[in-house]
């Protein structure tokens, strides 16, 4: 069974210019998660969709947006890059939401380990 | 909001030797989890905890749910060099809900 896969693996930029990261989940799971992890430290929440709608947005300005696609795949999007979105992007996803469905148990990508110059 | 927070932050330790670390919280959790990241890839689920007090086994690492709901405990016995990476802990208060991770503890074994 193919694991969560996120592309492109790196992805350079320079400020003010606009990136877009892709995920697909593991087949059969509904939620998509999106985080944020700076420097190898910890993970900070952006967005979470599931079914197609988004359920929950981390901290983060507007300029970090995403979507989820009828076949269950996210994009995210950051507009006007700055040089502090430099970091790696996580994509996870989990089965479908509700009670005991065991989305507690994500499944993370390899990440897109974006640089902004 | 919740805040999870692990400690230690960093631990270097040499090979062979037992490891814990842990987390805790103001608040209660009903489910407490554990991830490992290794370096360059997306964190993996290690152990989940789903009662108070549980303690639960994955080979050589053993967690354990708090009593009081607000705290987890991991530790590695033997450490072996493929045991570094970061560690995270992450609660989940009602099933469907989203998860909340700790700050992670970046784990460093000399052979």
């Amino acid at each position: 069974e193919a694991g969560v896969t996120q592309s492109p693996t790196h992805l350079i930029k320079t400020r003010g210019q606009q990136a877009t990261l892709r995920c697909s989940p593991i087949s059969g799971h509904t939620s998509v998660y999106w985080y944020q992890q700076a420097l190898g430290l910890g993970l900070q929440f952006l967005l979470w969709y599931d079914e197609g709608e988004e359920r929950n947005r981390g901290n983060f300005p507007p300029r970090f947006s995403g979507r989820q696609f009828p076949n269950y795949s996210s994009e995210l999007n950051v507009n006007a890059l700055e040089l502090e979105d430099s970091a790696l992007y996580l994509c996870a996803s989990s089965p479908r939401r509700g009670r005991g469905t065991g989305n507690e148990k994500l499944f993370f990508g390899s990440g897109t380990q974006l640089s902004v110059l | 909001g919740q805040q999870l927070n692990q400690s230690p932050q960093s631990m270097f330790i040499q090979e062979g030797e037992d490891v814990s670390m842990n987390c805790t919280s103001s608040s209660i959790f009903n489910t407490w989890l554990w991830y490992k990241q290794d370096p360059g890839e997306g964190p993996v689920l290690l152990i989940a905890l789903y009662k108070a007090g549980e303690l639960t086994s994955n080979g050589r690492l053993t967690a354990q749910f708090g009593i009081t709901r607000k705290d987890s405990f991991l530790n590695i016995s033997a450490s072996i060099p493929s045991d570094v990476g970061i560690y995270f802990c992450a609660g989940q208060l009602f099933a469907g809900n989203m998860l909340t991770f700790g700050g992670g503890t970046r784990l460093m074994v000399k052979p």
